[in-house]
């Protein structure tokens, strides 16, 4: 069983619904939870990054994390065709020096 | 901020050949940088962990006389693909972390490579 699990998708919405993108983890010890976009062909980009439990927002993007559950979700709001992309969850403990990442969940936001 | 350059962002060479990917912290010094691999529509496979001054540490699987990689400065880090094959064709991206250790990675654009 892989320590981050995370749907791959894909995932498709009509342009202006509210996105949900979730992981599971197995490690109690992490600490430490990323959202990457990453486009075709392009490097992964850092959306949020939130230590420890709550949530954080940001625009139309707002994370989640629940350590009790070891479930952490991603929502964007408002969707636009520009968010089409796959996104990337990760996190790692307070002393790891690389951080364990999702496989990825393909997202397609239709005009 | 935390800007991560990487080039090339595209290189084509014939089997045999040595290829270089620079990867380089812009406005951040890196103390600790990545190089990951990803294939077609799949997930980043972490090759190795370079600290500045000191040698990667590469996962297991990857040939390190393969794939050298050099960390000479807290803004530069090099992976050298040595005797290029065509199964080496791929994306390969690094990142970097700012000094100190904390705070995300930063992730470069890639290089997508392809041995003829």
């Amino acid at each position: 069983q892989k320590e981050v699990e995370q749907d791959p998708g894909p995932l498709s919405v009509p342009e202006g619904a509210i996105v949900s993108l979730n992981c599971t983890y197995s490690n109690s010890a992490f600490q430490y939870f990323m959202w990457y976009r990453q486009y075709s062909r392009k490097g992964p980009e850092l959306l949020m990054y939130t230590y420890s439990s709550g949530n954080k927002e940001d625009g139309r993007f707002t994370a989640q994390v629940d350590k009790s559950s070891k479930y952490i979700s991603l929502f964007i709001r408002d969707s636009q065709p520009s968010d089409s992309a796959t996104y990337l969850c990760a996190m790692r403990d307070t002393n790891a020096g690389k951080s364990t990442f999702g496989d990825g969940t393909t997202l397609t936001v239709k005009p | 901020g935390a800007v991560v350059s990487q080039h090339p962002s595209w290189v084509i060479c014939k089997s045999g050949t040595s290829v270089k990917i620079e990867c380089r912290s812009l406005d951040f010094q890196a103390t600790t940088m990545f190089w990951y691999r990803q294939f077609p529509k799949q997930s980043l496979m972490l090759m190795a962990t370079s600290n500045e001054g000191s040698k990667a540490t590469y996962e297991q699987g990857v040939e390190k006389d393969k794939f050298l990689i050099n960390h000479a400065s807290l803004t530069l880090s090099t992976l050298t693909v040595t005797s290029a094959h065509p199964e080496d064709s791929s994306f390969y991206i690094c990142s970097a972390r700012a000094e100190g250790g904390v705070g995300p990675q930063h992730f470069g654009d890639g290089t997508r490579l392809s041995i003829l």
